[in-house]
């Protein structure tokens, strides 16, 4: 099975650059690495998915270095409404079935 | 558009009781899957469903089961409910890999 670790939580100034970086080890060569969102009583919401390198949208940038065993999310100038729960989803067929693995998860704290 | 629903969205049963958790992907999703999400945690994943076959398991114990209708619903059943089942249980469809689309979930509480 894929272990993944993030940091418990972290804390942020509105306006500031984010970075939260999960460890994926046995990573499947096809999987693709994908950060979620969860507010409190809601279903996680996706953010961004990758593959290697960097991927950027409107929300987020996604760094996986070459060897894929980690990824960094990055969140430019977050704002109170960034407060939340954020997961890293990898795939692990390791097992002989396809398992679909979050991490534990950083809440993120934004301060005024 | 309709998103990911689920229902019951909240629920309330006994030990030794059984459940069905119901779920509806977004129309052209083939793809369900099932988490538990025990407070404070992060969703544990415990099926996947795709063209109403079973794609993957997690490491929970045979009391739990689901599956996939021809219309790409599914059903994820509990048996003989013990006090830890108490737990968000979400569900989320996509096309066949990729983004997943989360329903609120539902909550399941035993007594």
């Amino acid at each position: 099975l894929a272990k993944t670790t993030q940091p418990i939580s972290m804390d942020s100034y509105e306006g500031q650059e984010v970075n939260i970086t999960c460890s994926h080890n046995n990573i499947a060569t096809n999987d693709y690495i994908t950060w979620y969102q969860q507010f409190p009583s809601q279903g996680p919401r996706f953010i961004i998915q990758g593959y290697k390198t960097k991927v950027t949208n409107e929300v987020a940038s996604l760094f996986i270095p070459a060897d894929r065993k980690s990824s960094t999310l990055s969140l430019p100038r977050v704002s109170l409404s960034d407060t939340a729960v954020y997961y890293c989803l990898v795939g692990d067929s390791g097992a002989g079935s396809y398992q679909l693995t979050f991490g534990k998860g950083t809440k993120l704290s934004v301060i005024p | 558009d309709a998103g990911v629903t689920q229902s019951p969205t909240h629920l309330i049963k006994t030990r030794g009781q059984h459940v069905t958790l119901r779920c509806s992907p977004i129309s052209g999703h083939k793809s369900v899957s099932w988490y538990q999400q025990v407070l404070g945690q992060g969703p544990q994943f415990i099926f996947q469903y795709y063209e109403k076959e079973e794609r993957g398991r997690g490491n929970f114990p045979d009391r739990f089961s689901a599956r996939q209708f021809p219309n790409y619903s599914s059903e994820l059943n509990v048996n003989a409910l013990l006090l830890g089942d108490s737990a968000l249980y979400l569900c989320a469809s996509s096309l066949e890999w990729g983004e997943l689309f989360f329903g609120e979930g539902s909550r399941l509480t035993v007594l």
